[in-house]
Formats: structure tokens, sequence, C-alpha cells
């Protein structure tokens, strides 16, 4: 069983169309949740890191929150460059702080 | 702040040569530094953490012998794929987190593409 599993796997916008992105774990101690975006052909780039429930981080278009289960990446009013793939990580306690990726999901946001 | 570099970016070899790649923390100390690997459009799997100053620690399934890591110094770890094949073409992406840190951010690299002809 996945302990990250992020729905859906892609999603396609048009520009200004809100919508959310979700990530659901299965860990017995949570350290902290982590978002980033990656581009084709790079490195993933750091987001947010959530670390209880109730939690909330905003940055730019982007909004994530937390509760004990899922975690959820609102994007309001999307422009086209914020097409990427979305990649949520868990850090599991006394796991040496490696985290454990799920599968992504791949926005595209149309003109 | 919190920069992370890799060197080549990418790399073609021939199958049974051998690979290093450097993954550099720029701007800060990093105690312990991540290797993934990514297939095409999937997503990162760690293959070991990277210590200063003590041996890898690989994840299940990970040939310690054909993938060397050495982390020597706090911005520096290596990677060398040993006695490369063409299955071990990939994207290799070192991240790296900044020592004495409350917080657990891992900041990664812009990766390296490896083709093994």
């Amino acid at each position: 069983e996945d302990q990250v599993t992020q729905s859906p796997e892609a999603l396609r916008l048009q520009e200004g169309e809100s919508s959310s992105l979700n990530c659901s774990y299965t860990v017995s101690g949570l350290r902290g949740l982590f978002w980033y975006r990656q581009d084709p052909g790079k490195g993933p780039e750091f987001l947010f890191t959530l670390y209880s429930a109730g939690e909330e981080k905003e940055k730019e278009r982007l909004k994530a929150t937390l509760t004990k289960k899922e975690s959820f990446l609102h994007i309001t009013a999307p422009k086209p460059e914020d097409s990427a793939t979305y990649l949520c990580a868990v850090q599991e306690v006394g796991s040496n702080y490696k985290l454990t990726f799920g599968k992504g999901t791949l926005l595209t946001v149309n003109p | 702040g919190a920069v992370v570099s890799q060197h080549p970016s990418w790399v073609i070899c021939k199958s049974g040569t051998s690979v290093k790649i450097e993954c550099r923390s720029l701007d800060f100390q990093a105690t312990t530094m991540f290797w993934y690997r990514q297939f095409p459009k999937q997503s990162l799997m760690l293959m070991a953490t990277s210590n200063e100053g003590s041996k890898a620690t690989y994840e299940q399934g990970v040939e310690k012998d054909k993938f060397l890591i050495n982390h020597a110094s706090l911005t520096l770890s290596t990677l060398t794929v040993t006695s490369a094949h063409p299955e071990d073409s990939s994207f290799y992406i070192c991240s790296a987190r900044e020592s004495g840190r409350a917080y657990n951010e891992q900041f990664f690299g812009p990766g390296t593409r490896l083709t093994v002809l």
C-alpha cells in the first residue's frame, strides 16, 4: 500500500479556473508534509512544509492545507506558468528526515 | 539562499564504464544529503541517505557496491555509478538538508540525466 497517494494524476484547467489537488497519506507519525513543484527535466522546487493538522500556508496563487489524513493544494486563478507537476511528500518521525513522494499531479493550465 | 547544484547536468557513457555525479550545497552546510532516481513520468525514489563523515544508508533494493556514495564535506556529496548498464539510464537528483536548522525542508539540485549506451 502506497504511503502517499495524489489525485488526480493529471488536471487540465483554463486560465483563471481555480481547483484543488489532493494528497492523502498513511504514516504512523507525521513529522512534516511537503509540497514541491517540478518542471520537466528539472529538480523539484520547494513550495511548502506543513507540520500539524489545521495548518495553512500561502504563496501567491497557491494555498496548502493539512488534515490528519490528507493535504490539499488550492490553486486560485491559475496562469499558464503554473503548469507543472506538483509533488507531495511525507516525512515520518524516526525516518532520518527522508521523504516519501507521491506520484504527482500533472497540471496544465491553458490560456 | 538554499541553492543546490549538480554536475554534470547530463552525461552519456558506454556500458561498463563508471560515472561520477557531484552534488553541492552552495550557500549552506548540509550534514545530510539524499540521492533520488526518477524514471520517465514517475515520481522520485530515494536511493540512499548520505551523512557527512559516515557511511551512506541505502534503501532496500539499491546495490551499495554499484552506487557508491561519498560525503566528504559539509557541502559536497558524490554518487558514482559503477559498471553502468543501459538499465541505469535515469534522472538522478540530489537534495540537501541544512545542518542545525529547526525546519526540515530539503532543497533539490537540478538533476543529472544519465544515458548509458
